[in-house]
């Protein structure tokens, strides 16, 4: 069955460093989307991504995010300098064509700043 | 602000008995109402709901919507304990999932 994967499982950093999260969208959708989790917290939308540009965006998704889908299978999540309360669970998901379809998680990148 | 919220936040019962999780929301441009099950990781999809008073069933589980009254509910018959888990509710608007707190479901043996 087709899945959504991500890399890596988890990421430790240093405060201020940039990191990227990578996802692997499952090959025919289309949209795509990046959620985090603060531990102990519920799921929070940080963006939507459709034909190669943003569809939305949340207010937590300042000017420090940004994604990109380099190729045609690749969807990352880029953290410019990194905060201390960027530590959370990152989600990557996506949908088939329909907006408002069904989104297949992936397991989560642990991403903890130090 | 689009908001999703879901009752009871936790809930404690014995095997076999049946569940009812409940979910309200205010969310513009409304488009589909889902149902999520987390338990160690990522949320696994259940159900997806657009129409009013149709019920979507798997198994136990089961979901209907009402788009008038603005909720959802999810109910659980004849509980195990691998129904143990966060049971989301998340609601498709205005290009985005809006995610209530969830309601965490204990079940004893």
């Amino acid at each position: 069955e087709p899945e959504v994967t991500q890399t890596p499982s988890h990421q430790v950093t240093q405060m201020g460093q940039e990191v990227i999260l990578r996802c692997v969208p499952i090959s025919n959708h289309l949209y795509f989307y990046w959620y985090r989790q603060i531990l102990g917290q519920k799921v929070e939308f940080l963006v939507s991504f459709y034909n190669n540009e943003i569809s939305e965006k949340s207010e937590i998704f300042d000017d420090q995010f940004s994604v990109e889908r380099p190729d045609g299978s690749n969807f990352t999540l880029k953290i410019r300098s990194t905060k201390l309360e960027d530590s959370a669970m990152y989600f990557c998901a996506s949908s088939a064509q329909v907006r408002g379809n069904e989104q297949f998680f992936g397991p989560g990148t642990r991403l903890t700043v130090l | 602000e689009d908001k999703v919220v879901q009752s009871p936040l936790s809930l404690v019962v014995h095997e076999g008995d049946t569940v009812t999780l409940n979910c309200s929301y205010e969310v513009t441009n409304f488009r589909s109402l889902l149902w999520y099950k987390q338990e160690k990781k990522a949320p696994t999809f259940l159900f997806m709901l657009t129409s009013s008073g149709i019920e979507k069933k798997s198994g136990r589980l089961s979901s209907i919507l009402d788009k008038k009254e603005l909720f959802s509910i999810l109910n659980i018959t004849a509980t195990q304990t691998g129904d143990s888990a966060v049971y989301l509710c998340a609601v498709f608007g205005n290009e985005k999932l809006t995610f209530g707190t969830g309601t965490r479901l204990t079940i004893i043996p």
